[in-house]
Parts: C-alpha cells; structure tokens; sequence
C-alpha cells in the first residue's frame, strides 16, 4: 500500500463548477499538507499548505485536512480554464521528514 | 527573485551513454533536492543536500547516478550509464531548511 493515495482522474469538468480533489494516506506521523499544481512541461507549484488538522482558504481555493480520517481535500470555485493542470498533495512528517507524493489529479475545466 | 533554474530543459541521449543536469537553487536556500518524475506519477526524492552534505541519498541507484553539491550552491546529478528505463522528467527544488520546497522547471530525459 503507498503512504499517500490520490485518484489519478483525468477529471473534466465546465467552466463555474466546484471542483473537489482529494487524497488518503496511511502515515498518522504527517503533519505537513500541501498541494501543489503542475501546468503541462512545468514543475510543480506550490498552491495551499495546511500544518496539522483545519480548513485554509484562498481565494477560489480551500483546502480541508482531516487527521482522524487521514484525508485531505483541496476545493476549487468557481472554476476556470486556466485551472487546467495536474494536482499534487504532498505531506511530509516523522523521523524522515521527507515530502511524499500523490500520484497527481489531471484537471480539465471546459469552457 | 529568480526561482530554482534547471538545465538542460531537454535531453535526448541514447542507452549506456552519459548524461548530466545542473540545478541551481533559489539564493539563500540552503536545501536541495533531486526528484525523479514518471509520467502520471508524484515526484520521488532521489537526494537531499543541505549545504554541501547529502543527508538523505537512500533512494539514488548508486550503481548509476551520482550527484554533488560542491560549494553548497549549484548541484549536478549524473547517470552514466544510462539505461532506458531511465526516461523521465529530473526535477530539483530548494527550501530554507525544512520549509517549503520550491520546484525548477525540471529536464525530461529521454533514452532511445
């Protein structure tokens, strides 16, 4: 079983609608929970970072950590074509401290 | 401020042949990482430097790659002799200590 679990989708959806991402993991020792996007041929980019259990609102974007059911989430309002990208969590903690990756979400917002 | 600047940003290069990347970090970041990118996978660490030290090189093939972090600032990572399965996108990030890491564009690699 991988530590972090994430739908690879793709997941396509019209321009306006609330878009809703998610991951699962096993590891009860991570306390820190980022997203992070990635347009086509780029890097990843850091969009929200959560430390510990709660909501953190952006903008259009909020994120949502749960540690009781080991589950985080990332909303998107108001969605817009260039929301288009892949979506990666990340969360790292315990003894090695290292970031760990979902396998990523694949977007489409049509306009 | 300039990000995290990777090079090549492309390489095509064929099998058991030698291939070099060059990363340089976000000034004053004294963490650097090298990840290795499959295609529709995350990200997977293959070293961490803090400054010129490799703290976490568990996941580098040694047989195969190299990488170094001479002056504490730039850093190259080295695959000699490259074998097909060794195609992917390179991908370095610095941070400030443990904080956020900040993602180049990464180099994809590809072995024919």
């Amino acid at each position: 079983q991988k530590e972090v679990e994430q739908d690879p989708g793709p997941l396509s959806v019209p321009e306006g609608a609330i878009v809703s991402l998610n991951c699962t993991y096993s590891n009860s020792a991570f306390q820190y929970f980022m997203w992070y996007r990635q347009y086509s041929r780029k890097g990843p980019e850091l969009l929200m970072y959560t430390y510990s259990s709660g909501n953190k609102e952006d903008g259009r974007f909020t994120a949502q950590v749960d540690k009781s059911s080991k589950y985080i989430s990332l909303f998107i309002r108001d969605s817009q074509p260039s929301d288009s990208a892949t979506y990666l969590c990340a969360m790292m903690g315990g003894a090695t401290n290292k970031l760990i990756f979902g396998t990523g979400t694949l977007l489409a917002v049509q306009p | 401020e300039a990000g995290v600047v990777q090079s090549p940003r492309y390489k095509i290069i064929e099998k058991k042949q030698p291939v070099a990347f060059w990363c340089n970090p976000i000034s004053g970041h004294n963490t650097l990482y090298w990840y290795l990118q499959n295609l529709g996978q995350g990200p997977e660490l293959l070293i961490r430097y803090e400054n010129e030290e490799a703290v976490d090189d568990s996941q580098l093939p040694k047989d195969r790659f190299s990488a170094e972090r001479l002056k504490g600032v730039d850093s190259t990572l080295k695959i000699q002799p490259a074998e097909l399965g060794d195609s992917a996108v390179y991908l370095c990030a610095s941070s400030l200590g443990d904080s956020i890491q900040f993602f180049g564009p990464g180099t994809r690699l590809t072995v024919l």
